[in-house]
């Protein structure tokens, strides 16, 4: 079964900083999606960015990007110039396509506070 | 146009009773997933549909059951509440026309069993 590990339950950054959050996942599959959401207060999720597994490049979405590295299944979120409004749950997630449909598979969270 | 509306947002309920939530997904999007998400375990899958077929259900009791209607608009149902079900479910849907097709979730429906 597929897992996905993010080994920092929380984390902090000072306002206009760099921070990165940690994302492993297991799996045999050769042909799956990677994607970063985030969860403010209000409980959205919301799609910060994303990655396709046969890509070599790195995805970049304005402030935010990603180090993928598959052979290590090592998936991680780089925000910079961090703002008070980053201050969210960061979930990482695998997608893949199994039994008829595809399927999100999450991490546990990181919990980013933004100091100002 | 309008995102992904689950209602209701908060519910509270006793042990032994059911409850049934609803999501109305992105007019034009017939997928529809439901996803548990609670402190301990985190958000885990429960169900997708797609064209008002079940495609796919995660690893939870029978008690966890949903539908979808030709209108695409989705319900969950769990009956014979427990307090482990208290938790925010989340749903999602899609367009489901590739891979990397993005989910958008609403705000979900905190349920509380007491």
């Amino acid at each position: 079964a597929q897992t996905v590990t993010q080994s920092q339950p929380e984390m902090s950054v000072q306002e206009a900083e760099t921070v990165t959050l940690s994302c492993t996942y297991d799996t045999s599959e050769s042909d799956y999606y990677l994607f970063w959401y985030k969860q403010p207060p209000s409980r959205q999720m919301i799609l910060v960015i994303r990655q396709e597994a046969y890509k070599q490049q790195n995805a970049t979405e304005n402030r935010f990007s990603v180090n993928f590295q598959k052979a290590a299944k090592s998936f991680s979120l780089k925000i910079s110039d961090s703002q008070l409004g980053d201050a969210a749950m960061y979930f990482c997630a695998y997608r893949t396509y199994r039994a008829g449909s595809y399927q999100l598979t999450f991490g546990k969270g990181t919990k980013l506070s933004v100091i100002p | 146009k309008a995102g992904v509306t689950q209602t209701p947002r908060y519910l509270i309920k006793t042990r032994g009773q059911q409850v049934t939530l609803s999501c109305s997904p992105i007019s034009g999007h017939r997928s529809v997933s439901w996803y548990q998400q609670t402190p301990g375990q985190g958000l885990q899958f429960l169900f997708e549909y797609f064209s008002e077929t079940q495609r796919n259900k995660g690893n939870f009791p029978g008690r966890f059951s949903g539908r979808q209607f030709s209108n695409s608009r989705s319900e969950m149902n769990v009956s014979t509440l427990e307090l482990g079900d208290s938790a925010l479910y989340l749903c999602a849907s899609s367009l489901e026309v590739a891979r990397n097709t993005e989910a958008f979730f609403g705000q979900g429906t905190r349920l509380t069993v007491v």
